[in-house]
């Protein structure tokens, strides 16, 4: 198995709180994506990474901030969480944009 | 409106039975890749398609990559219950990597 990490696991947290979700990496795999999953929609990126420091919006990156400062660590930063952001948030590697993405096992997050 | 789209978005068939999987977009792909998930873990790879026209076989599973490189097809002969998951299609777009709407399946014994 890939090692990727997510933490937490999961996590309940109120409405207008700062939130941050961690991808911990031991692939050195150069690209590093964050996705969310809702019923319908499958998986929508919000942001993702292709080195230290570069990293760049996807489909629904609204509210949602990241930051990347090693190879191993990609952050995701729900800046005031909001109901909306309620979802099963997924980080994937890959080594390049068209190669075989590797999961973590996801973290379930509820905005009250 | 999200680039990839999976038809139908639900399915349930009984054990025995063939089904087709499609995913479409108005754009043009350097490649496919096919996915499934199981409740409580990440998707997992199946094929990566790469040539317009390419048909890969996986067992049971068939995958086509259209000609045009915009849509692609997953078709399962004779499902088990085993197959029961969450498919999802994948094409890398301007260096990222964006998935499809996906479709659920579910196979009765």
């Amino acid at each position: 198995d890939a090692g990727i990490t997510q933490s937490p696991r999961h996590k309940v947290t109120e409405t207008g709180t700062p939130v941050t979700l961690r991808c911990h990496q031991t692939e050195n795999h150069r690209y590093m994506y964050w996705y969310r999953q809702d019923p319908g929609h499958g998986l929508r990126l919000i942001h993702y990474s292709y080195g230290v420091k570069d990293t760049d919006k996807g489909e629904v990156s609204d509210g949602y901030s990241v930051s990347r400062s090693k190879t191993e660590d990609f952050l995701l930063t729900l800046e005031s969480a909001t109901s909306s952001q309620t979802s099963v948030y997924f980080c994937a590697i890959s080594a390049f944009s068209n190669t075989e993405a590797f999961f973590g096992q996801g973290t379930r997050l509820t905005v009250v | 409106t999200q680039l990839l789209e999976q038809s139908p978005q639900f399915l349930s068939i009984q054990e025995g039975e063939n089904l087709t999987v499609y995913c479409n977009s108005s754009s043009v792909f350097s490649s496919l890749q096919w996915y499934r998930q199981e409740p409580g873990e990440g998707p997992v790879l199946l094929v990566t398609v790469v040539t317009g026209g390419e048909v890969k076989k996986l067992k049971r599973l068939t995958f086509q990559f259209g000609d045009a490189r915009k849509d692609s097809s997953l078709h399962i002969t004779a499902a088990q219950p085993g197959d029961t998951g969450l498919y999802l299609c994948a094409g890398d777009n301007t260096d990222k990597l964006i998935f499809g709407t996906g479709t659920r399946l579910q196979v009765f014994p």
